[in-house]
């Protein structure tokens, strides 16, 4: 069975420009979450998607937004990128929402640097 | 709001030491509780869990029990190896339908 795949591994972007991740789900999974993880603030939740619709979203600005596919694959667009928004961004795969009994499988995430 | 307290670190160890990680937490309700494990340039794998007060999670030689009365869920493995070097956060899973993660802590062993 196929993990979590995350598209590109890498990107350098200048700043202002806009960026687009992508995440493809394991099979059958009908959840995704978007984390960001930054030496100085950890892991932190971006957002997070069930059947195409946003159900969560974390402490972000509105330039860090995403959608959900109706096969589940998820992309997260962040426009007029910072110097700040250099990061690893992880996507959490999941049957359903997680919860208390509901396991999420990561990616091996896609590492944006803003230069 | 939930939240999760683990030792930073860093933390050096030689091979065939004990390793314990302390993690404590804050949450709503009755949380799930995760150690997961990041190895240089990957993403999070799951290491073990634990759902309910007194459960004990385990595998590949670490554990970890919930402890509800002290709001605990401290990470040990008896004996490292060099391959156990690697990033290590603890996580909670609440009625919000999100992972909150600790700081994490960079554990190295050495030969």
């Amino acid at each position: 069975k196929a993990g979590v795949t995350q598209t590109p591994r890498y990107l350098i972007k200048t700043r202002g420009q806009q960026v687009t991740l992508s995440c493809s789900p394991i099979s059958g999974h009908r959840s995704v979450s978007w984390y960001q993880q930054t030496p100085g603030q950890g892991l932190q939740f971006l957002f997070e998607y069930f059947s195409e619709t946003q159900r969560n979203k974390g402490n972000f600005p509105g330039r860090f937004s995403g959608r959900q596919f109706s096969n589940s694959r998820s992309e997260m667009n962040v426009s007029t990128l910072e110097l700040g928004d250099s990061a690893l961004y992880l996507c959490a795969s999941s049957p359903g929402r997680i919860s208390l009994n509901t396991e999420a499988f990561f990616g091996q995430g896609t590492r944006l640097t803003v230069v | 709001g939930n939240s999760v307290t683990q030792m930073e670190g860093p933390v050096t160890l030689s091979e065939e030491a004990f390793l314990t990680i302390n993690c404590t937490y804050t949450a709503t309700g009755y949380p799930s509780l995760f150690w997961y494990v990041q190895y240089p340039g990957e993403g999070l794998q799951l290491l073990l869990k634990a759902t309910k007060a007194d459960d004990k999670g385990s595998n590949k030689g670490f554990e970890a029990t919930y402890r509800k009365e002290t709001t605990s869920f401290h990470l040990e493995k008896g004996s490292v190896q060099v391959s156990d070097s690697a990033v290590y956060f603890c996580a909670l899973c609440s009625n919000d339908y999100k992972l909150s993660f600790g700081a994490g802590t960079t554990v190295t062993v050495r030969a």
